[in-house]
């Protein structure tokens, strides 16, 4: 299976600031990755698929980049709603795989 | 609006079986991949299985793989996970979501706890 690794563990923020979370994958993807962002309490909900494509709704200050091994979810202002874990997922091949996950919090 | 709901989590010992549902609404059931992904208490995402549109193709995770059955009725709308040989690490919120790779829409869960 195809491990994901995501960097950082956690990522404190202050509102307003750019973030940028990291995770790669052990073995080529392509561009089939997935990022995920979960509130306590809540499902996941999709924010990025294909690398860098963002699912119906989701604000523009979200961006996802990179393909192959390594990928970038960049949060262009931190606003107080973002601050959550995030997730990348590739579905490049079975069985999928998840990252272990990045926690955004309040600087 | 897409609305997913899980249901039959509750408490069961090591090595008895647990079959859970989710219905699904707000779209046409029958056209979408749809997958179980589980969450440990205060863990990450790992995903369980899909299976495809139609039920001809199923794909699980190795952690499950000979004991966990995924299965679906297009006609009750409706995705199954019968889950066999459970075992205390199998302790999780289990979510359903639609999709064939990546998963655009998720229910809110149904928590199972393995223990004796």
């Amino acid at each position: 299976e195809i491990v994901m690794t995501q960097s950082p563990a956690t990522l404190s923020v202050s509102l307003g600031e750019r973030a940028t979370l990291s995770c790669r994958a052990g073995q080529s993807v392509s561009s089939n990755l997935a990022w995920y962002q979960q509130k306590p309490g809540q499902a996941p909900r999709l924010l990025i698929y294909g690398s860098s494509a963002r699912a119906t709704g989701i604000p523009a200050r979200f961006s996802g980049g990179g393909s192959g091994t390594e990928f970038t979810l960049t949060i262009s202002s931190l606003q107080s709603e973002d601050f959550a874990v995030y997730y990348c997922q590739q579905y490049d091949s079975w069985p999928l795989t998840f990252g272990g996950g990045t926690r955004v919090e309040i600087k | 609006q897409v609305q997913l709901v899980e249901s039959g989590g509750g408490v069961v010992q090591p090595g008895r079986s647990l079959r859970l549902s989710c219905a699904a609404s707000g779209f046409t059931f029958s056209s979408f991949g749809m997958h179980w992904v589980r969450q440990a208490p205060g863990k990450g995402l790992e995903w369980v299985a899909l299976i495809s549109y139609d039920g001809t193709n199923e794909f699980y995770g190795d952690s499950v793989r000979g004991r966990f059955t995924i299965s679906r009725d297009n006609s009750k709308k409706t995705l199954y996970l019968q889950m066999n040989s459970l075992r205390t690490d199998d302790t999780a919120l289990y979510f359903c979501a639609r999709g064939s790779r990546e998963l655009d829409n998720w229910g809110q869960g149904t928590l199972v706890t393995v223990s004796s």
